[in-house]
């Protein structure tokens, strides 16, 4: 089970907007940044959002992040069907156990 | 161009070890943090460990603690990760990835190196 949680899946049809949220805890997105990731299978992980809502250059301005408290969402506009992928939030755990990474489960999106 | 590539990988029997390696070019490894991030057979991304730039401070999962070990040698712009009593629950491709300066996340990865745990 997954220190953060996603849905596991999500669905939109082309052109439509989608939301992916991610919740956490105190010690990960109620105090660090979040980030997100996109990954198509058999591909390596790409950024596409870094502290909370910062794109990398070449990230279309079609994705777009946000953070509220202990939760995060992922905003894909005009839903293209390039954008099926499987998405990840992660953020920084400040646990006293240990810090470290932590990923939530993964949403696959599907466009349909 | 970035560049991080992975190797080490293969089959091991539970109890074993591995080490893997991370070699990287294009830019200036001994300035970044490095992880290991895994990926079992169609699973989620799970952090496994990381390391700073002069060594001097390494994390790890709880799931790892005590049986893997993160070093680096910034003088072969190298990553490695020392695999002992090896569980069929560690089974999972296992990538490195540079972690920005500037708190900007994963902002590169490498292609990853399969690791299978037969029990």
């Amino acid at each position: 089970q997954s220190v953060l949680t996603q849905p596991p899946s999500a669905s939109g049809t082309p052109g439509q907007r989608v939301t992916i949220s991610c919740s956490g805890s105190s010690s990960n997105i109620g105090r660090n940044y979040v980030y997100w990731y996109q990954q198509v299978p058999g591909m390596a992980p790409k950024l596409l959002i870094y502290k909370n809502n910062q794109r990398p250059s070449g990230v279309p301005d079609r994705f777009s992040g946000s953070k509220s408290g202990t939760s995060a969402s992922l905003a894909i506009s005009g839903l293209r069907s390039e954008d099926e992928a499987d998405y990840y939030c992660a953020a920084w755990d400040d646990s006293l156990s240990g810090p470290g990474w932590v990923f939530g489960g993964g949403t696959k999106l599907t466009v349909l | 161009e970035v560049q991080l590539v992975e190797s080490g990988g293969g089959l091991v029997q539970a109890g074993g070890s591995l080490r893997l390696s991370c070699t990287a070019s294009g830019f200036t490894f001994s300035n970044y943090w490095m992880s290991w991030v895994r990926q079992a057979p169609g699973k989620g991304l799970e952090w496994v460990a990381n390391i700073k730039q002069d060594r001097s401070q390494k994390f790890y999962v709880d799931s790892v603690k005590g049986r893997f070990t993160v070093s680096r040698d910034n003088a072969k712009n190298s990553l490695y990760l020392e695999m002992n009593s090896l569980r069929a629950e560690d089974t999972a491709v296992y990538s490195c990835a540079r972690e920005n300066k500037e708190a900007a996340g994963f902002d590169f990865w490498g292609q990853g190196t399969l690791v299978t745990v037969s029990s």
